[in-house]
């Protein structure tokens, strides 16, 4: 059982607009420690995608956004594109545990 | 060009050892904290633990499910990060990778292709 909680999968036709929820507790999102996010295509080394709650590393479009609002966390994704379909993850540290935490992962499928 | 390049796995019998190394090149390592991250074949991200710099103390995290078994440590001049896994069982089975952070909280930005480690009889 994951500390930061994700939906397993989600779907959406191309073009349409999705989200992914990553839910946490007082001891890591609500402490206030940031929210990052990774995109896992198949067959390949999860690379980031969102960093410090809502910032996009160089290169990675901007129909990706994320946001944190209380002891929660969300990636947005407009526009749903075939080559989206990934696995991404959600994570945080926990100040609790003094670890790096991640979500469950959610798989997105583009119908 | 940034890069990681993780080295060392390979099929293992349940309660030996395995020493994992991360090599870096590309920018300055020493100024990195060095996370191991594995997946298990089917599952999701696992952090395993992380080294900070030198700059904050050089001290090491880990996941519950390591601790006591797993060891990590760095070496700047080289550019490499190690993972030392004693007393494996097949639950450790999994992809590992090393990715890098510019401090802990941080996000990983940095990731090596991984190496594959197999604990079986």
């Amino acid at each position: 059982q994951s500390v930061l909680t994700q939906p397993p999968s989600v779907s959406g036709a191309p073009g349409q607009r999705v989200t992914i929820s990553c839910t946490g507790s007082s001891s890591n999102i609500g402490a206030g420690y940031d929210v990052h996010w990774y995109q896992q295509l198949p067959g390949t080394a999860p690379k980031l995608l969102i960093y410090g709650n809502s910032n996009r590393p160089s290169g990675v479009p901007d129909r990706f956004s994320g946001s944190k609002s209380g002891t929660s966390a969300s990636l947005a994704i407009t526009g749903l594109q075939a080559e989206d379909e990934a696995d991404y993850y959600c994570q945080s540290y926990d100040s609790s545990l003094s670890t790096e935490v991640f979500g469950g992962g959610t798989k997105l499928s583009v119908l | 060009e940034v890069q990681l390049v993780e080295s060392g796995g390979g099929l293992v019998q349940p309660g030996r050892s395995l020493r994992l190394s991360c090599t870096a090149s590309g920018f300055t390592f020493g100024d990195y904290v060095m996370s191991w991250v594995r997946q298990a074949p089917g599952k999701g991200l696992e952090w395993v633990g992380f080294i900070r710099s030198k700059a904050y103390g050089g001290t090491t995290e880990y996941a519950a499910s390591v601790k006591g078994r797993f060891t990590i440590s760095r070496d700047d001049s080289k550019s490499i990060a190690y993972l030392q896994m004693n007393s494996l069982k097949t639950e450790d089975t999994a992809v590992y990778y090393c990715p890098r952070q510019l401090f802990t909280t941080g996000g990983m930005d940095v990731w090596g292709q991984g190496t594959t480690v197999t604990v079986s009889s």
